[in-house]
């Protein structure tokens, strides 16, 4: 079975500073690879996919996220945090018709 | 184009009752999913469908089964619930074809479930 390891269930920064949220799979074939954010009470929006192609994919509100086959990871990073980017945040592996989801990172943004 | 529509949206169940989620999609989409989500542990999949006529298992089915006799519709039906299923329940569609795998997946807004 897959797994997928999203290091620190909470992350705290300065509005204005870098966010990076880490996520790393375990596949001896690379997956379709997903970051997804959660508002509360809501359901999961995309923020980015990688499937094939070009590393580092750019998604929605100024995230990004570089796929390292090496390392096998897939972070998540944003220059430059706004308050509005406070939500939870799942990263999530497709491989073999499965989806398998991280644990979740809390992002709080400090004024 | 409702996109992916769960209900109910709350429900209160006792230990040993039973009872369906629905969730529907107009996007024609092939796969459709049940998650359950609860706090630390992200989103395990419960059952999936690639296509109507076709289900299998997810992380955690015990306790769950499902069917999907049209590509718009996939119900959740609970046997006999238990507190351990107290939850929030997601279901998801997305493209799909044979060899080509898939795409980003799209989200109903979740049902809370809670089993006294």
């Amino acid at each position: 079975a897959q797994s997928v390891t999203q290091l620190g269930s909470h992350v705290s920064v300065s509005e204005g500073a870098l966010v990076l949220l880490r996520c790393n799979y375990s596949s001896s074939v690379p997956p379709y690879l997903f970051w997804y954010v959660q508002y509360p009470n809501q359901g999961l929006q995309l923020l980015l996919k990688y499937t094939t192609g070009a590393t580092l994919v750019k998604g929605i509100n100024g995230f990004e996220a570089e796929f390292k086959k090496s390392e096998t990871s897939f972070h998540l990073t944003k220059p430059s945090a706004h308050m509005s980017d406070a939500a939870e945040y799942f990263c999530a592996v497709y491989n073999f018709n499965k989806f398998y989801f991280g644990s979740g990172t809390k992002l709080n943004v400090k004024p | 184009n409702a996109g992916v529509t769960q209900t109910p949206k709350f429900q209160v169940l006792k230990t040993g009752q039973s009872m369906t989620l629905q969730c529907a999609q107009d996007m024609n989409h092939e796969y459709m999913s049940w998650y359950r989500q609860d706090p630390g542990m992200g989103l395990r999949l419960i059952h999936y469908s690639v296509g109507a006529g076709i289900t299998d298992q997810g992380e955690v089915p015990n306790g769950y089964n499902v069917s999907r006799s049209t590509t718009e519709d996939f119900p959740l039906r609970l046997l006999s619930a238990a507190p351990s299923q107290t939850s929030v329940y997601f279901c998801a569609s997305t493209k799909y074809r044979v060899g080509q795998g898939t795409s980003e997946q799209y989200f109903g807004p979740g049902t809370r479930l809670t089993v006294t």
